[in-house]
């Protein structure tokens, strides 16, 4: 089945410690979203990709990087400069068909603790 | 900035009775996509509803309507015959297509409770 796996679901920072949350779609969709949800909050862009080696700043880049070196994968790493990375993270990608945009497909979401 | 508002942080409804959720949005764009989403428990976001602003006909999914009043910037979720599996947070999104990419702003959210 097509769809989006994020990993793990659930990670533990040290202090000072960069970490990677891992994203893959296998729905050839081209551009590809992380978002950040904090308690009992909506979520906020961090970082999104239209297409391959290209990608944008959302609303809260700052302390967070990213790549997209292929189609299917998009990972965010939370830099040590993040000083507030507790939160749970969403990836997601979308397609278009003619001048129309589809719905977001979400994945499952990594819940990101700091130690 | 766009920014989305969802005035009811929670509502709650009995089984089979029917719930309003209410989402105004803030927008100059003219073209523009507004959405409902679903999180339950184990937080995976879930479409309810889309609606394509260019579009004056309110979209419909089985129990779940809007009501899309583009003049007011409103963008309201109605469920009717509430289920329990209807239970979750809610959150209302206004999105805009940017070369190839839909970028998305979403509400606080709406916690619907079901009562048995």
């Amino acid at each position: 089945d097509g769809g989006i796996t994020q990993s793990p679901k659930y990670l533990f920072r040290k202090e000072g410690q960069n970490v990677t949350l891992s994203c893959e779609q296998n729905l050839n969709h081209d551009a590809m979203y992380w978002y950040r949800q904090d308690p009992g909050q909506g979520l906020r862009l961090i970082y999104y990709s239209q297409i391959v080696n290209d990608f944008q700043k959302g609303d809260i880049a700052e302390g967070y990087s990213v790549s997209r070196e292929k189609k299917e994968s998009f990972p965010l790493t939370v830099t040590s400069a993040q000083k507030n990375p507790t939160a749970f993270y969403l990836c997601a990608s979308s397609t278009q068909r003619g001048q129309r945009y589809e719905k977001l497909f979400f994945g499952s979401g990594t819940q990101l603790s700091v130690l | 900035a766009q920014t989305v508002t969802q005035s009811q942080p929670e509502m709650s409804v009995q089984e089979a009775e029917t719930v309003t959720l209410s989402c105004t949005y803030d927008t100059s764009e003219s073209d523009y996509y507004l959405f409902w989403y679903k999180q339950p428990p184990s937080r995976q976001m879930i479409l309810v509803i889309r609606q394509e602003a260019y579009k004056q006909q309110n979209a419909t999914e089985n129990r779940f309507s809007v009501n899309f009043q583009k003049a007011a910037k409103s963008f309201s979720l109605k469920i009717s015959d509430s289920q329990l599996g209807d239970a979750a947070m809610y959150f209302c999104a206004y999105g805009v297509g940017i070369q190839g990419a839909q970028k998305l702003v979403f509400g606080q959210g709406t916690r619907l409770t079901i009562n048995p």
